[in-house]
């Protein structure tokens, strides 16, 4: 069985600041994807990121960056100086090669304080 | 270009109603999927389409669930005598293939039952 799981369910921080939101995911599979996904208060899933397991490179992307290690099975992703536009429930989501069911974690609402 | 487009965008209806409610994926996506958020049950998998073809339902949750799409693009999903436990967000996400692709998610239906 497939599992995601995000402790952090809120997390508030002052602008500029930096905030790491943490996964940690389970699977018997070898192949797999991993991938984060922000929800803004209009709702949509905004797609950020998606790594497979065969590729443990840190990745960034302006103030965005995720760091993937299968040796504790963990997906987090930080924020480097903060900004109020950030605001949003973050989804990790996991799929398994040859299975089409994204399993996602319960989401962090993260706020950032002006 | 244009993303998902999911309608209508809010559903008010009676218990015992049947609701339909409609998405049309990114042009040239083959892979449509359909999912619920409920404030209990967080994210969860309902039908995966390949094509017009439906490989798994696996994730619906009674047979008054049933989906079905036409000419490889629009999908409607059927929710028949609607209960209050139907409320929640239906999102649908389409990606250009199954298996490696990412799953780019619609804006979701609101559905209130009441």
């Amino acid at each position: 069985a497939q599992k995601v799981t995000q402790a952090q369910t809120e997390i508030s921080v002052v602008e500029k600041e930096d905030v790491t939101l943490d996964c940690v995911y389970e699977t018997r599979d070898t192949t797999y994807y991993l991938f984060w996904y922000k929800q803004p208060p209009s709702g949509e899933l905004v797609f950020l990121i998606r790594r497979n397991s065969f590729d443990e490179q840190n990745e960034i992307s302006g103030r965005y960056s995720w760091n993937f290690q299968k040796s504790t099975s963990s997906f987090n992703f930080t924020i480097t100086a903060s900004q109020v536009v950030d605001s949003a429930v973050y989804f990790c989501a996991l799929k398994s090669f040859g299975n089409e069911k994204l399993t996602f974690g319960t989401g962090t609402r993260l706020t950032i304080i002006p | 270009g244009a993303g998902v487009s999911q309608s209508p965008s809010n559903k008010v209806t009676e218990k015992g109603k049947d609701v339909e409610l409609r998405c049309d994926p990114i042009s040239g996506h083959t892979a449509l999927y359909w999912y619920r958020q409920s404030l209990g049950q967080g994210l969860e998998f309902l039908i995966y389409f390949q094509g017009n073809s439906a490989p798994d339902k696996s994730g619906l949750p009674s047979d008054r669930f049933s989906a079905e799409r036409t000419g490889g693009s629009v999908s409607t999903l059927t929710i028949q005598r609607t209960q209050q436990e139907d409320s929640a967000v239906y999102l649908c996400a389409s990606s250009p293939r199954p298996g490696l692709d990412t799953q780019y998610f619609g804006p979701g239906t609101r559905l209130t039952v009441l």
